[in-house]
């Protein structure tokens, strides 16, 4: 079993509504949780962490997390054209330790 | 800030030949991350350091791979010999860890080609 396990996709959405990504994570300490966008040929950038049971928004982006499920997730609201990329999801599993781990990505396609 | 530099930014050799990666983290950034990026493993952590200290290679496949942090602003991982199985994206991070967990900004990547 992966670490951290994404469907790769691809994932097409239609412009202007909801994409939802989804993430599971094997260890169950697990303490902190992180969405990167990867665009085609570039390097990842973080667009959240959460660290706590609950959702985290931040624009037009929410991050929820359900420790007792190990389920993680983003939610992208109004999807642009822009938002099209890949959807890498990392987990820090022990406090204090900067490793991450993280999943293979879900390629995301807002179809205009 | 110019962020993470990293050098070459593309890379093609022959197996059995010495590749040389090099990385110079974000100025103020305490710790440094090399990772390798294939379309069938993803995205994998190799080493970090934290104030030029190896804190955890546990990712390095094999002892084929070294990686050094001489001091604040240099980095390099070196693949000796290399094989056709190295062809990857290799990034360098940095990350401004004082405490807690920080974000790690990513370098434009070497994208290594082993023929």
């Amino acid at each position: 079993q992966k670490e951290v396990e994404q469907n790769s996709g691809p994932l097409s959405v239609p412009e202007g509504a909801i994409a939802s990504l989804n993430c599971t994570y094997s260890d169950r300490g697990s303490q902190s949780f992180f969405w990167y966008r990867q665009y085609s040929g570039k390097s990842p950038e973080l667009i959240m962490f959460i660290y706590s049971n609950g959702d985290k928004e931040d624009g037009r982006f929410t991050a929820q997390l359900n420790k007792a499920s190990q389920y993680v997730s983003l939610l992208i609201r109004d999807s642009q054209p822009s938002d099209s990329a890949t959807y890498l999801c990392a987990v820090i599993s022990n406090f204090g330790n900067e490793k991450l781990t993280f999943g293979t990505g879900t390629r995301l396609t807002i179809i205009p | 800030d110019a962020g993470v530099i990293q050098s070459p930014r593309h890379e093609v050799t022959e197996m059995g030949q010495e590749v040389t990666l090099r990385c110079k983290p974000i100025s103020g950034h305490n710790s440094l991350f090399w990772y390798r990026q294939t379309m069938m493993r993803g995205l994998e952590l190799l080493i970090y350091f934290n104030n030029n200290v190896p804190i955890d290679d546990s990712g390095m496949p094999e002892d084929r791979f070294s990686a050094k942090m001489p001091n604040a602003s240099f980095s390099t991982l070196k693949i000796q010999p290399s094989e056709p199985r190295d062809s990857a994206v290799y990034f360098c991070a940095s990350s401004p860890r004082t405490s807690g967990v920080e974000t790690q900004y990513f370098g434009p990547g070497t994208r290594l080609l082993v023929l």
